[in-house]
């Protein structure tokens, strides 16, 4: 099985930077994803990592250490539109399938 | 390109009721996934596809049944309903043929079983 760990919620000001980590263990790992989700939406693809290091997309980084069980989404620039709940899937090798499993999201709120 | 639909996008059932979730895609991807999300506890597999004609059981795929007896269509399919699947339900769909594929996710269907 695997085991996902992110923090439930988060605060930040608008125009500053703020930090998701998300933590796991699992056998066969085969990448690690993160995703946008909007109230009453679908979550959207923000970013990819299956090797150690940063991977950076315009305001959006992520970072990931394989060793470690370990990732974080790295947000510049706050925006009020940014205010979403951000999901980490670690996909694993299943029976010869590779499957996303995901970790239960961080709120993020933005505040001015 | 529509991407990923699902039907009904709402729907209320009575407890012991039946139907059927529907999901197509036009994006010629092999994987399909169905997924149920509730507060607190994220996006949870129920069954998933790799392929026209397969489907496997996730991590909760009690009281749910599935086919994909077309490669763009992942049916998703409710027995007897009762009140503990009252959930948001999303349909996804990715393909392997680089590891980057990422899922693309359907707007979601909102099941109330009273």
């Amino acid at each position: 099985g695997q085991n996902i760990d992110q923090p439930t919620e988060m605060t930040a000001t608008e125009g500053a930077i703020v930090q998701i980590n998300c933590t796991y263990q699992t056998s066969g790992f085969n990448g690690l994803f993160w995703y946008q989700q909007h109230a009453g939406e679908a979550p959207t693809f923000l970013s990819y990592n299956v090797l150690d290091g940063l991977e950076e997309k315009g305001r959006f980084s992520s970072f990931l250490s394989r060793s470690k069980g370990y990732s974080y989404l790295l947000l510049k620039e706050l925006q009020m539109k940014d205010s979403a709940s951000y999901l980490c899937a670690v996909r694993s090798s299943s029976g010869g399938s590779y499957i996303p499993t995901f970790g239960r999201g961080t709120s993020l709120i933005v505040h001015p | 390109n529509a991407g990923v639909t699902q039907t009904p996008k709402f729907r209320v059932l009575k407890t012991g009721q039946s139907m059927t979730l529907l999901c197509a895609q036009d994006m010629n991807h092999e994987y399909m996934y169905w997924y149920r999300q509730d507060p607190g506890m994220g996006l949870r597999l129920i069954h998933y596809s790799v392929g026209e004609g397969t489907t496997a059981k996730g991590e909760v795929p009690d009281g749910y049944n599935v086919s994909r007896l077309k490669k763009q269509n992942f049916l998703l399919g409710l027995e007897s309903a009762a009140p503990s699947q009252t959930s948001v339900y999303f349909c996804a769909s990715s393909n392997m043929r680089t590891q980057e594929d990422e899922q693309f996710f359907g707007p979601g269907t909102r099941l109330t079983v009273l």
